[in-house]
């Protein structure tokens, strides 16, 4: 039973560029949450995607968009990069969309030079 | 939306001994995890425990739903123990929101 897997593992990317991020849910779930850790805090949910859509979304501006796949799968997308949002980045998937158990995934981390 | 607040903050043990991690939560929620965030920050489940009590090996926990607070129980710790414990929650539809942590420290 495959777990939730997450590509890439690290990243380095430049002020001002764009990043996508990647996520393959736990076999049998069909929801997929996106969260943000800086160092040293606990992960901060930025939103979640069932059926395709994007389903609730928590604190983060407009440059954090996302999208779910037939498949279940889900990328993050990330535009005009900041040196703040240098973190792990955690994707959970779950059954269905009431916030049931959530397992996430190994993370990305994402550097911003 | 719904405020964690975990203690202690940091907790250094020596290995064997016993300790409890708090989880208070400032409204209801009928959706709880505890995880514990290993050095290269894979988040691993604990419990999914929203009332009750469970056991699993050195650890339990309890949830006490009507009063707002779950309690992790970690017995005879190991230094393989170590790392961020994490509880996290939300009622309803809300969205989870994560606790800043406990990070517990266990030296042989």
């Amino acid at each position: 039973d495959a777990g939730v897997t997450q590509s890439p593992t690290h990243l380095i990317k430049t002020r001002g560029q764009q990043v996508t991020l990647r996520c393959s849910p736990k076999s049998g779930h069909d929801t997929v949450s996106w969260y943000q850790q800086a160092l040293g805090q606990g992960p901060q949910f930025i939103f979640q995607y069932y059926e395709e859509e994007e389903r609730q979304r928590g604190n983060f501006p407009d440059r954090f968009s996302g999208h779910q796949f037939p498949n279940y799968s889900s990328e993050l997308n990330v535009n005009a990069l900041l040196l703040g949002d240098s973190a792990l980045y955690l994707c959970a998937s779950s059954w269905r969309t009431m916030g049931l158990e959530q397992y996430f995934g190994p993370g990305t981390r994402l550097t911003v030079t | 939306g719904i405020q964690v607040e975990q203690s202690p903050p940091d907790l250094i043990l020596q290995e064997g001994a016993n300790s409890t991690l708090r989880c208070n939560f400032s409204d209801s929620v009928n959706n709880l995890q505890w995880f514990h965030q290993n050095p290269w920050g894979q988040l691993i489940n604990l419990f999914y425990i929203p009332s009750g009590t469970k056991q699993n090996g050195r650890l339990s926990a309890t949830t006490v739903a009507t009063e707002r607070y779950s309690l992790l129980y970690i017995s005879s710790s190991q230094t393989t123990d170590s790392g961020v414990y994490f509880c996290a929650g939300s009622g309803g539809y809300q969205k989870v929101t994560f606790g800043t942590g406990t990070k517990l420290q266990v030296i042989p």
